[in-house]
């Protein structure tokens, strides 16, 4: 059974950068045919998606956060990061990692998610 | 922005059936798969259905999901106590090139 773990700061200065990491167990992030993923869910909002990396090929970026997003995986210690820089209040949210599934491009089903972890973007 | 519409709220008695619908557009729901994820109160979110119909391994059979050009749709019957969540509706946008969740729906019992 796949299990993800996310972990970081849970407060961040307006301005700074946000990041995050993930460890993956029972699983590989290597392992080809997923595409590890972020979500996020601000308070009393709907869950936004963020970005996936897939391991060997690349990743995919939501438009609306393109220029401050940078996802990467580093198989060694089989984990996958989320780096967001220039946060403002509207980046607070609970945030997800996942695994997810898709044919090259279109994400499909994310089927394994870790507890997520909130993170709050004040002075 | 592109949304997929779901309603805010459904309810049901117990042993009753509530359907909840999702409503996208040619570039979403009516040109991609349809998934959706149930979402308990302190706890990850729960991939439900796959590819519109498909139900997860170990997922109850009271679950059931649909879809019908720009709309999809799940449905659940004998409902139970335990089924009290937020659910969501997701699928590829791909005007957006990216992967948009609905409002969701909030199910009481």
């Amino acid at each position: 059974q796949v299990q993800l773990r996310e972990s970081g700061p849970g407060l961040v200065q307006p301005s700074e950068t946000l990041s995050l990491t993930c460890t993956v167990s029972g699983g590989s992030v290597s392992s080809g045919g997923y595409y590890w993923s972020w979500i996020r869910q601000p308070p009393g909002e709907r869950p936004e998606w963020i970005g996936y990396v897939y391991y060997g090929r690349g990743t995919s970026y939501n438009p609306s956060l393109k220029s401050r997003l940078t996802l990467s995986v580093d198989a060694s210690k089989s984990l996958f990061s989320l780096r967001l820089t220039s946060v403002t209040a509207a980046d607070t949210a609970l945030y997800y990692c996942a695994r997810g599934g898709g044919n090259g491009k279109s994400l499909y089903h994310l089927d394994f998610w870790g507890q997520g972890t909130l993170v709050t973007v004040a002075s | 922005q592109s949304v997929l519409t779901q309603p805010p709220s459904a309810s049901g008695t117990p042993g009753q059936s509530v359907t909840i619908s999702c409503s996208g557009t040619t570039s979403n729901v009516g040109a991609n798969f349809v998934y959706w994820y149930q979402h308990l109160p302190g706890a990850a979110p729960r991939l439900l259905i796959y590819a519109s119909s498909q139900r997860l391994s170990g997922v109850s059979d009271r679950f059931s999901g649909s879809a019908s050009g720009t709309s999809a749709s799940l449905a659940i019957s004998g409902l139970q106590s335990g089924d009290e969540a937020e659910y969501y509706c997701a699928a590829w946008d791909n005007s957006l090139n990216a992967y948009v969740f609905g409002s969701g729906t909030k199910v009481s019992v």
